[in-house]
């Protein structure tokens, strides 16, 4: 089965950029879609198709995706984005929907 | 104003069983891809089952046998029975569309609030 690693934590200052890592065997050639969910709340969708922003979604967040590694960069970090992040793709090898391990990113 | 609210969730003793339920407004879940996916406390996140528009289901290996899917079209809900539940099963438990062009590109674009099952004796 196909296997997603993500840092456990990612810190960063207010106003400087995060960026939060999704491994995987050729994940570049997949389709990666990254969720955001804070405390006591259900996850959000905030990027999808690598790079295409959901409606709602700050401008300040943008994806990538390129070779073993996708990225979730968000800019100009706010207090707001405190969270945990997850990153997704869909592999037919085994359960189709695989998640990472998720990133706890703090805004120090 | 789209909603996917679930409920069913509780206390259960292992070997025990559910019913959960979401009932959506804003789409019709027979014309959608609906899932589930569980969140076991302090962790991430696990896609248990899913439902397409023509009918097919399919489970993730660790409930296969054990979760049941379905949905029920005039009331516009989806469901997930739980049987012979172990303490490995404790989380909480969403339910979410899934959105997409093709298979390789899906995701969960809209997510209820989740329901909490326990399971403990």
């Amino acid at each position: 089965s196909y296997v997603l690693t993500q840092p456990p934590s990612v810190s960063v200052a207010p106003g400087r950029t995060a960026r939060i890592t999704c491994g995987g065997n050729n994940i570049g050639s997949k389709s990666v879609h990254w969720y955001q969910q804070k405390p006591g709340q259900a996850p959000v969708l905030v990027n999808y198709y690598d790079s295409d922003r959901r409606s709602g979604t700050p401008g300040r967040f943008s994806g990538s995706n390129s070779g073993n590694t996708a990225t979730l960069t968000i800019i100009r970090v706010e207090a707001g984005d405190e969270a945990d992040y997850y990153c997704q793709v869909w592999d037919p090898s085994g359960d189709p929907w695989v998640f990472g391990g998720g990133t706890k990113l703090t805004v120090l | 104003e789209v909603q996917l609210v679930e409920s069913g969730g509780g206390l259960v003793q292992p070997g025990g069983s559910l019913r959960l339920s979401c009932a959506v407004s804003g789409f019709t879940v027979s014309t959608s891809y609906m899932s589930w996916v569980r969140q076991a406390p302090g962790k991430g996140l696990e896609w248990v089952s899913c439902i397409y528009s023509v009918g097919s289901t399919h489970y993730a290996d660790s409930v296969k046998g054990r979760f049941t899917i379905s949905r029920h079209n005039f009331k516009n809900t989806l469901y997930l029975q739980i049987n012979s539940l172990g303490v490995e099963d404790t989380a909480v438990y969403f339910c979410a569309r899934i959105y997409g062009a093709s298979a390789r590109t899906f995701y969960f674009d809209l997510w209820g609030q989740g329901t909490l099952v326990t399971v403990s004796s």
